[in-house]
């Protein structure tokens, strides 16, 4: 089994449509992470938490929104999804004081 | 100027080829450099670490140069498996994992 796992693989929605990407992570990591990856672009940083009790803005969070439901699951919502939320979703963790980041094989969504 | 800049390529070289990349990052007060490894429709693995006297693992070696702002990774003797594209991702000041910045990478394929 992969040592973090998300959910859906892929996922095609219609706008406006509420969508929820689920991360599970069997590493015992603190920390954890979602990013969005679109062509062309870097990796952006949505939202992360260093612990259960700590969320925190990335740099691209509007429109998103979080829950850290314990040491191993991070949830990304999308309330109501638009076309230019269509990208290549990734959840990844790492432990503290390293930034060496373990990624999730990643959530295809496509916002129609 | 973005933070973090990579040519994007693609770069196509012969079996057996070494093939060069840089990057160039515009925070001099940067930590922490990374090369990591992304496969089509993958997710970013951990390539290698940067280190200030620049390090060597097997056939990849990574530099870099504080003065001018880049790292650069060298592959020798190229082989079909390398392809792939290639993410510079460089910290912030605070040496934290919540700054890391990603370039868009550089795609290499080896060509039999």
């Amino acid at each position: 089994d992969a040592d973090v796992t998300q959910t859906p693989r892929n996922r095609i929605t219609k706008t406006g449509k509420r969508i929820m990407l689920e991360c599970s992570q069997t590493k015992g990591h603190d920390r954890m992470y979602w990013y969005r990856q679109d062509p062309g672009l870097g990796l952006r940083l949505i939202y992360y938490s260093f612990d259960v009790k700590d969320i925190n803005k990335g740099e691209i969070s509007d429109g998103y929104s979080v829950s850290r439901q314990a040491q191993a699951k991070f949830s990304l919502s999308l309330e109501s999804a638009i076309p230019n939320q269509t990208a290549l979703y990734f959840c990844a963790t790492s432990l503290p004081g390293t930034n060496v980041l373990t990624f999730g094989a990643g959530s295809r969504l496509t916002v129609l | 100027r973005k933070e973090v800049e990579q040519d994007p390529g693609p770069f196509n070289v012969p079996e057996g080829a070494t093939v060069a990349f840089n990057c160039t990052y515009s925070n001099s007060a940067s930590q922490s450099f990374f090369w990591y490894r992304q496969d089509c429709r993958k997710e970013p693995k951990l390539l290698m670490s940067v280190y200030s006297s620049g390090n060597e693992d097997g056939r990849f070696t990574a530099q870099l140069n504080r003065a001018s702002q880049y790292i650069s990774l060298l592959i020798r003797d190229s082989k079909l498996s390398d392809s792939a594209t290639y993410l510079c991702v460089v910290n912030g000041a605070s040496g934290s994992a919540r700054q890391l910045t990603f370039g868009s990478g550089t795609q290499l394929t080896v060509l039999p």
